[in-house]
């Protein structure tokens, strides 16, 4: 079984540039997360999708981050324009929807954004 | 705030060593605790998930614990191998399902030969 797989590994692109990343999730796995950890702070929350719906999208930090998940399959994040403190490593991570019990997540190897 | 604070920051230890991290957790609602590695360049793995009734739970030379009364768990390492370098990583879950978690920093761990 393919894991959560992140394109591309890293980005380097200049402030007030777009940069769209993505995340395949895992086959079958209706919740696709996306987490942030800038330098020196821990993983941080961004979004959680559930299927192609915005279930949660309180961590995202500004109306320069669009995410979507078009079908419910893979998704993107855009940030548009980037900022300096943009910079870091986005991580996507997927799970199955439980109705009970713990749900485990699956990370993928994230995106690293350097904004210059 | 919902935090999470682990312990120490760094840690070198010999190859075959133990070791012990720790971490605290003032996240409320509680509904589970987790353990993740994660190497350099790749994305968290899990190692072990507790429930606020689990008091422990192993995997392999991994055995974690947990005490939900003083909100503290702790991740031991036994006969460390060199492969065992890595952060590693104290989440927690406020519910079952499928919730954000919230992260700690980490504990940076380098096993030398």
């Amino acid at each position: 079984e393919a894991g959560v797989t992140q394109f591309p590994s890293h980005s380097v692109i200049e402030k007030g540039q777009t940069v769209t990343l993505r995340c395949d999730p895992i086959s079958g796995h209706d919740n696709l997360y996306w987490y942030r950890r800038v330098m020196g702070k821990e993983i941080k929350f961004l979004l959680h999708f559930v299927k192609e719906s915005k279930q949660d999208e309180s961590g995202m930090p500004n109306n320069r981050f669009l995410a979507e998940r078009t079908g419910g399959t893979y998704s993107t994040l855009k940030v548009q324009p980037a900022e300096l403190e943009d910079s870091g490593v986005y991580f996507c991570a997927s799970s199955n929807t439980y109705l009970a019990g713990v749900s485990e997540q699956y990370f993928g190897p994230g995106t690293r954004l350097t904004v210059t | 705030k919902n935090q999470v604070e682990q312990s120490p920051q760094s840690l070198i230890i010999l190859e075959g060593k133990n070791c012990t991290l720790q971490c605290n957790y003032t996240v409320s609602p509680f509904s589970n605790l987790r353990w993740y590695k994660q190497d350099t360049g790749r994305g968290p793995v899990s190692l072990t998930i507790m429930t606020f009734s689990e008091n422990t739970k192993s995997n392999g030379r991994y055995t974690a614990t947990l005490d939900a009364d003083t909100k503290q768990s702790s991740l031991h390492i036994t006969a460390s191998q060199l492969s065992d370098s890595a952060s590693y990583i104290c989440v927690v879950s406020r519910n079952s399902g499928n919730t954000p978690l919230v992260f700690g920093k980490g504990t940076r761990l380098s096993v030398i030969a």
